[in-house]
């Protein structure tokens, strides 16, 4: 089945500094989403991207629909301590229903 | 003016027993979703109603039921549980079947 291979795995950062993540798949996606969670909480949403070459901001995060609707990233820039939490990137399956990367959690150091 | 909502945020309980978690949207969405995450944080899809009709049921056991009363709520039920069913279930909803997803906060189900 379709699968998204997203990376790093975790991440640990200095308040202030940049980071990215990203995602890329074997298959095609129509549209690239990325959430974040936070401990105890469900995924919310932060950015959506529907087209390819796509280039979104929302604040300090910025998001890219790869031109080849294989891949995906996620910047997010000058860090603070409330960036804490696991990033998900998802893509719509076949059906509608999301298929999740594993996430990237990401920890801030002040 | 909670988007999504589920209840109870957690559940403990036996091996065995029956129970259900209700889900419930006040966003006019007709589309709600059912994921499971596990114990490394990785979701996966469960079960999608579009107007109360099932879309998906995805290799679930037949232990899991869903139930959509109407648009707005998908309650979730499954019966004899097992260890292997300890789980954070979240519901989700959209307003079409490609479109964003809206997540409730969680159950946390656990079964000793």
């Amino acid at each position: 089945g379709q699968q998204l291979n997203q990376s790093p795995q975790s991440m640990f950062i200095q308040e202030g500094e940049d980071v990215s993540m990203n995602c890329t798949s074997s298959s095609i996606f129509n549209t690239w989403l990325w959430y974040k969670q936070e401990p105890g909480e469900g995924p919310v949403l932060l950015i959506a991207l529907y087209k390819a070459g796509e280039l979104t901001s929302n604040g300090r995060l910025t998001a890219q629909f790869g031109i080849t609707r294989k891949d995906s990233f996620l910047n997010i820039s000058a860090s603070i301590p409330s960036d804490v939490g696991i990033y998900f990137c998802a893509g719509h399956g076949g059906a509608g229903h999301l298929i999740f990367g594993k996430g990237t959690k990401l920890s801030v150091k002040p | 003016d909670t988007a999504v909502s589920q209840t109870p945020k957690y559940l403990v309980t036996q091996m065995g027993n029956d129970k259900s978690i209700k889900c419930e949207q006040n966003l006019g969405h007709d589309t709600m979703y059912w994921y499971k995450q596990d114990s490394k944080k990785f979701l996966k899809i469960m079960f999608s109603y579009n107007n109360k009709e099932l879309i998906i049921n995805e290799t679930v056991p037949n232990r899991f039921s869903p139930k959509s009363p109407d648009k707005a709520h998908l309650n979730l039920h499954i019966n004899s549980l097992e260890l292997g069913d300890s789980a954070v279930y979240f519901c989700a909803s959209s307003s079409g079947l490609e479109e964003t997803q809206y997540f409730g906060p969680g159950t946390r189900l656990l079964v000793l």
